[in-house]
């Protein structure tokens, strides 16, 4: 149980370009989804928490306007780049935790390379 | 307050060996700490987890050992196999009475198990 799926793994596309990426609990409701960026050789730095019904909440020094978080359902957040540029190039990690429960469970990650 | 340092970076241990990563934390309101395993090109998945009104938690060969007073807690993998060779990651999340189950995650240690 407690499966998170991410859609697409790789997506390539060119600058200027706007791209969405899915996160869907497979097997639980999450009222709160999580979007992580990766660098290689990284940690994981918290981007957004996604809140179902709600807007979602940025940490500091993230551009709410350049990833738009949308919660629409209690399985699903989508994660909009917007005009991505080739600094977005990165690895884009959703999390979850089944409602109220602690424990968050990623998903497998979406590679996104900008030309 | 809100960092979470891990160490080592790196890791090298011989099949068979122990190994261990040790994680500190400042923020006394944290009270669930979970490690994550990640391979390349994935995921984190989650290993084990623990709260502070336990000392040790063991599952298979992964144990978490957590020290309250010194606000430290550690992962040991025993008889470290070829197949553990990843980068593991140590997390701190506050109480629920905060309003959010957010991650504080470690720098991460790149673990590699010699054949």
């Amino acid at each position: 149980g407690a499966v998170v799926s991410q859609h697409p793994s790789w997506v390539i596309c060119k600058s200027g370009t706007s791209v969405k990426i899915e996160c869907r609990s497979l097997d639980f409701q999450a009222t709160t989804m999580f979007w992580y960026r990766q660098f290689p050789k990284q940690s994981l730095m918290l981007m957004a928490t996604s809140n179902e019904g709600s807007k979602a909440t940025y940490e500091q020094g993230v551009e709410k306007d350049k990833f738009l978080i949308n919660h629409a359902s209690l399985t699903l957040s989508t994660l909009t780049v917007t005009s991505a540029h080739p600094e977005d190039s990165s690895f884009y990690i959703c999390s979850a935790p089944p409602r109220g429960k602690k424990t968050q469970y990623f998903g497998p990650g979406t590679r996104l390379l900008v030309l | 307050q809100q960092q979470v340092k891990q160490s080592p970076q790196s890791l090298i241990v011989q099949k068979g060996g122990i190994s261990i990563i040790n994680c500190a934390y400042e923020n006394t309101a944290f009270d669930y700490f979970p490690w994550y395993q990640q391979f390349p090109g994935k995921g984190p998945a989650l290993l084990i987890a623990i709260r502070p009104d336990v000392s040790e938690k063991k599952e298979g060969r992964f144990t978490i050992s957590f020290n309250k007073s010194a606000k430290q807690f550690s992962l040991h993998i025993m008889d470290s196999q070829p197949g553990d060779s990843a980068t593991y990651f140590c997390a701190a999340s506050p109480a629920r009475g905060s309003g959010t189950y957010k991650y504080i995650f470690g720098t991460g240690t790149r673990l590699k198990v010699l054949a």
